[in-house]
């Protein structure tokens, strides 16, 4: 069975500087997929971005972008220029493939707060 | 409209009583999931189901069934609801095509008291 561990329970950031959430993962796949989501105080759940196992190059969505560390087991997540609405839970995810693909285990989630 | 909807948004029972949480999707998606959120433990599984006639329980099923009435209904029953039931509900879909992630419902928040 797959574990995804965030071990950081709250972060905080200033207003247009750059955080780094961390997540490593257990797994004996060698096909599988990560993705961060948002969860906002509206407590919807918000794709952020999304990684294949198979790309060494990091996935980037505008701001947001990950370090992608496959032997590691480490798929952090770099936020910059920080806004207040990036405040929210933020949670790590891994998806297998194979009989498993579809099913995503999570973390334990991060608590970010933007200060302005 | 939204491609997930979870009903009801908000809910509180008593101990004891039955509660059905509903979920529909317009996505045309086949997979379908049940997840719980609580502080500190992030999203579990309860259900899921890859299409229709396929059900099977996730790794905290126990108090939970499931019914697929349809491709685009997947519903969370708790027998007999229990205090530690107190969670915020998930449902969510995906694409049996491709791993893009799920697509979720705006969750249901249930108090058990």
């Amino acid at each position: 069975a797959q574990t995804v561990t965030q071990s950081q329970p709250e972060m905080s950031v200033q207003e247009a500087e750059t955080v780094t959430l961390s997540c490593t993962y257990d797994t004996s796949e060698n096909n599988y997929y990560l993705f961060w989501y948002k969860q906002p105080p509206s407590r919807q759940m918000i794709l952020v971005i999304r990684q294949e196992a198979y790309k060494q190059q990091n996935a980037t969505e505008n701001r947001f972008s990950v370090n992608f560390q496959k032997a590691a087991k480490s798929f952090s997540l770099k936020i910059s220029d920080s806004q207040l609405g990036d405040t929210a839970m933020y949670f790590c995810a891994f998806g297998a493939g194979g009989t498993s693909y579809g099913k995503l285990t999570f973390g334990q989630g991060t608590i970010l707060t933007v200060h302005p | 409209d939204a491609d997930v909807t979870q009903t009801p948004r908000n809910r509180i029972t008593k101990t004891g009583k039955r509660i059905m949480l509903e979920c529909s999707q317009t996505k045309g998606h086949d997979r379908m999931y049940w997840y719980r959120q609580d502080p500190g433990l992030g999203l579990r599984l309860i259900y899921y189901s890859f299409d229709v006639k396929d059900i099977n329980k996730g790794e905290i099923s126990d108090g939970y069934s499931v019914s697929r009435q349809a491709q685009a209904k997947f519903s969370l029953s708790l027998e007999s609801a229990i205090p530690n039931q107190t969670a915020l509900y998930f449902c969510a879909t995906s694409d049996g095509l491709r791993q893009v992630g799920y697509t979720f419902g705006s969750g249901t928040r249930l108090t058990v008291v």
